[in-house]
């Protein structure tokens, strides 16, 4: 089946802690990104990559790195979380054509104590 | 930077009738997407409707994309209790890059 895969589904974590949210997907898609989806602020994108080894940021990349090692993979690593990273996580990817949709994960409920 | 905006915030009907809601955005575009998301869960692309194109059908789906205007609204005819959801339109700029924004979503609820 055709599908994103996202890890862990929920997490709690305290102040300082690293993380690392995976991504997967296995339509040998080209395009993934990363969002956030607050209350009333709709998604904002994170951080976004064209292939492998290319990255790029966001609208809010501000205290997340990502890597591209391969075309499957796109994990979301939070070097030192706060609470104000607690959000709801969607890892997507597309064929990248410009022309087909995002396919989304089903989402990281991430809380920072 | 918030691209797409979707009108009205939230939108209660009953099962049967028709549901209506706008996305308005702010440059040029490539396409504009809709996509629904079922409470808390990943979003599920919908329909894609190219600036070349005025109208599209996909099921009970009916968009329309008035680029003068730069609008659009997305139809679900003859709702069903399983409609209940948020929709969001996203839409692209004309850069290439493929990076698509999303607006905050119209909150749906069809009443059985």
């Amino acid at each position: 089946e055709a599908q994103v895969t996202q890890n862990p589904r929920y997490l709690i974590t305290v102040t300082g802690k690293k993380l690392t949210v995976t991504c997967s997907q296995n339509m040998n898609h080209e395009y993934m990104s990363w969002y956030r989806q607050d209350p009333g602020l709709g998604l904002r994108q994170i951080y976004y990559s064209m292939n492998v080894e290319v990255t790029d940021k966001g609208d809010v990349p501000e205290g997340y790195k990502v890597s591209r090692k391969e075309k499957r993979n796109f994990p979301l690593i939070l070097e030192s979380p706060s609470p104000n990273q607690t959000s709801l996580y969607f890892c997507a990817s597309s064929l990248g054509t410009g022309s087909d949709g995002y396919t989304f994960g089903s989402g990281t409920r991430l809380t920072v104590v | 930077s918030q691209q797409g905006e979707e009108d009205p915030q939230a939108l209660s009907i009953q099962e049967g009738e028709n549901a209506t809601m706008n996305c308005s955005y702010k440059t040029s575009i490539n396409n504009l997407q809709w996509y629904r998301q079922n409470s808390g869960r990943g979003l599920v692309h919908l329909i894609l409707i190219r600036s070349n194109e005025r109208e599209k059908h996909s099921g009970r789906l009916r968009v329309t994309l008035d680029t003068s205007k730069k609008s659009s609204s997305l139809l679900i005819t003859a709702s069903r209790a399983a409609d209940t959801a948020s929709y969001f339109c996203a839409t692209d700029g004309t850069s290439g890059t493929y990076k698509y924004i999303f607006g905050t979503g119209t909150r749906l609820k069809v009443l059985a």
